[in-house]
């Protein structure tokens, strides 16, 4: 599976928008680009995932570059219930997932 | 909607002992994968079953094994237990077909004395 590259930390007011990007300039043609949270040990949830095109459901939206080396996610209204852990994984197949360090998103109120 | 269900949630043992841990997967899943995740570390693969066969494996000790039942359930058997072995165990299970996204349960927290 692809490497990614994603800030270590990153700071957002309550109830503005989120953005937390990730770099996967490994990526191949049949991967997806996963995003998963984990709020203090708890198990990790899943959040969304996209192959090409931008996705958005009840949670986030995820916006991938044409070239799909880089993708975002977006949470619209941050809520201190965000403060987590968010880490972008790519994956093609059923395999285990790759954990890597991820950001850790802090909600200012 | 039903999750994924681990039993027993928390676990203390002493070193050398063993433990058994259960996991539940999403009622219609097939595909079960186990992770460790260490104090202060991110997640990390054990392994994964399909149809009761091994699918996938990442890091795991030896010293641990497990398996897939017909139900579908799966158990992550740990003998010789070391201090080291001190984690939260998730499990998760997904679906074949598809996307295979993977769902995750609360986790077991293992403690070794």
């Amino acid at each position: 599976d692809a490497k990614t590259t994603q800030p270590t930390s990153m700071d957002c007011a309550e109830g503005r928008a989120a953005n937390l990007p990730c770099n996967h300039s490994t990526i191949s043609g049949n991967e997806y680009v996963y995003w998963y949270r984990q709020i203090h040990s708890q198990g990790p949830q899943y959040i969304i995932h996209g192959l090409k095109n931008n996705e958005t459901n009840e949670m986030a939206s995820l916006i991938i570059t044409e070239d799909r080396k880089s993708s975002t996610l977006i949470l619209p209204h941050a809520t201190l219930r965000d403060t987590a852990v968010y880490y972008c994984i790519v994956r093609g197949g059923a395999d285990g997932l790759t954990f890597g360090k991820g950001t850790h998103l802090i909600i200012q109120p | 909607a039903a999750g994924v269900i681990q039993s027993p949630r928390h676990l203390i043992k002493e070193k050398r002992e063993t433990a058994t841990l259960k996991c539940y997967p999403i009622p219609r899943h097939d595909t079960v994968y186990w992770y460790q995740q260490g104090p202060g570390q991110d997640p990390q693969f054990l392994i994964s079953f399909y149809e009761k066969m091994q699918s996938d494996k990442g890091s795991i000790p030896d010293r641990f094994s497990a398996q897939q039942f017909s139900d579908y359930h799966s158990e992550l058997n740990m003998s010789s237990l070391e201090l080291g072995d001190s984690a939260l165990y998730f499990c998760a299970s997904s679906l074949r077909t598809g996307v295979h996204t993977q769902y995750f349960g609360p986790g077991t927290r293992l403690t070794v004395l």
